[in-house]
């Protein structure tokens, strides 16, 4: 099946740094999420990116989807962006997400 | 517009004794997912519901686990007996599963807060 890679697994940050999470997928895909999950376990819905580019606020992501990647862009980071992020994608073989196995990020002040 | 709803948060039981989980996906939602994220991964997929028929249920372990989804809207998920390799976060999602015009197919899926099941 489809494999999903993050990297780096873990990241360290000063509150205000800059950071770019990748993700690689071994295939085509239909669908592209990122999630951030907090500290309480919560899975809260970042992005839906196939393909393109796409903003919010302090966030962007862009996938690429020829080259089978995707980059989620953290500007300016705060104390709460803390947490793990998941890449998660579905092909032809169904409609179920496969995921990463994340980016582990850590914002001091 | 409500999210997608599970209970309990937490449970904490003993090995072999059985527990349910329960969730109520996002109105309208035909598509209903129950994942298991143990701790240090990424969820994966347990039985998905197309509306109350099971499209993949491949990774699920029959002989303790099942699940329902009988009107096609809740669902429930059971354990019978539990083990102890069972502890993890089980997580509900949903999606609208269709087709954007000029944009292909579309399903964005929303997470439920998870039930975090712990068996001693």
């Amino acid at each position: 099946g489809i494999q999903v890679e993050q990297s780096p697994p873990d990241l360290i940050l000063q509150e205000g740094a800059n950071s770019t999470l990748r993700c690689n997928f071994s295939d085509s895909v239909n669908n592209l999420q990122w999630f951030h999950q907090n500290p309480w376990g919560q899975l809260i819905n970042l992005f839906y990116i196939p393909s393109g580019t796409k903003q919010n606020g302090r966030l962007s992501a862009t996938t690429v989807a020829t080259e089978r990647y995707s980059l989620l862009y953290i500007s300016s980071s705060q104390t709460t962006d803390s947490g793990v992020y998941f890449c998660a994608v579905t092909n032809q073989a169904g409609t179920a997400l496969i995921f990463g196995k994340g980016t582990t990020l850590s914002v001091s002040s | 517009e409500a999210g997608v709803a599970q209970s309990p948060r937490y449970k904490i039981i003993e090995k072999r004794q059985s527990v349910a989980f329960w969730c109520n996906p996002i109105s309208g939602h035909a598509t209903l997912y129950w994942y298991q994220q143990i701790l240090g991964q990424g969820p994966k997929l347990l039985i998905q519901f197309q509306n109350n028929g099971v499209v993949d249920d491949s990774q699920l372990p029959k002989d303790r686990f099942s699940a329902e989804r009988l009107k096609g809207v809740d669902s429930t998920l059971k354990i019978q007996p539990a083990k102890l390799e069972d502890s993890a976060v089980y997580l509900c999602a949903s999606s609208l599963v269709g087709e954007l015009a000029g944009r292909g197919s579309y399903n964005e899926q929303f997470f439920g807060p998870g039930t975090r099941l712990t068996v001693l």
